[in-house]
């Protein structure tokens, strides 16, 4: 599974747009990118996944530039909901096992 | 709602004591996933078990094994229990088709266990 690095935290007001991004310098061809959410003492949640370019939901957008070296979770006009840890996982889910790193602790002031 | 099923919610038992912990997948998953997360650390990845075979091996102790059934359950039995297994233990599923990519991984709510 590729090594990925990731900010430890970061702080943002209400309203705004917060982008949070993932190193990951020896993602393999076949290697999926994938974030996920976990809020305090609740299991990690699947927020979005993407190959390339750019992938959008209901809930965040991912921008994966044409190196796929690294990503950047977007989550548009954050509340205090929004304040968890986001990690970010590169591989092929289901054939190596799925290794978390430190996340990024995600803090939303009002 | 993930559609992963963990029980207990919530343990308390003695060191030295054995418990046994449960996953019920997603319907249609065939691979169960076990993580350990104690305060403040990351999830660590402990055991893998795909259509009732083991798979992957994390850092798991000795202490501890698992196994998943033929009706795709899986459980994590942890015996010789000490302070320092008391943590959030969580059971995850794929539906892992060998060699498709784009797959996903569905986390339970998760199992605390307290040893004291």
């Amino acid at each position: 599974l590729a090594k990925t690095t990731q900010p430890i935290s970061m702080d943002s007001y209400e309203g705004q747009e917060v982008n949070i991004t993932c190193s990951h310098n020896n993602i393999a061809t076949n290697d999926y990118i994938t974030w996920y959410q976990q809020f305090p003492s609740q299991g990690p949640r699947f927020i979005i996944q993407g190959y390339k370019t750019k992938v959008t939901n209901e809930v965040a957008s991912l921008f994966i530039p044409a190196d796929r070296k690294s990503s950047t979770l977007s989550l548009p006009r954050v509340s205090l909901s929004d304040t968890a840890v986001y990690y970010c996982l590169v591989g092929v889910i289901g054939n190596t096992p799925l290794v978390f790193g430190k996340g990024t602790r995600l803090s939303v002031i009002a | 709602d993930s559609g992963v099923t963990q029980t207990p919610k919530h343990l308390i038992t003695a060191t030295g004591q054995r418990v046994t912990l449960r996953c019920s997948p997603r319907s249609g998953d065939l691979s169960v996933y076990w993580y350990q997360q104690s305060l403040d650390q990351g999830l660590q990845f402990l055991i893998q078990y795909y259509n009732g075979e083991e798979r992957a091996k994390g850092n798991i102790l000795e202490r501890f094994s698992a196994q998943q059934f033929p009706d795709l359950h899986s459980e994590l039995n942890l015996s010789s229990l000490e302070l320092g297994d008391s943590a959030l233990y969580f059971c995850a599923s794929s539906v892992d088709p060998v060699g498709i990519s784009g797959n996903t991984i569905y986390f339970g709510e998760g199992s605390w266990l307290t040893v004291v």
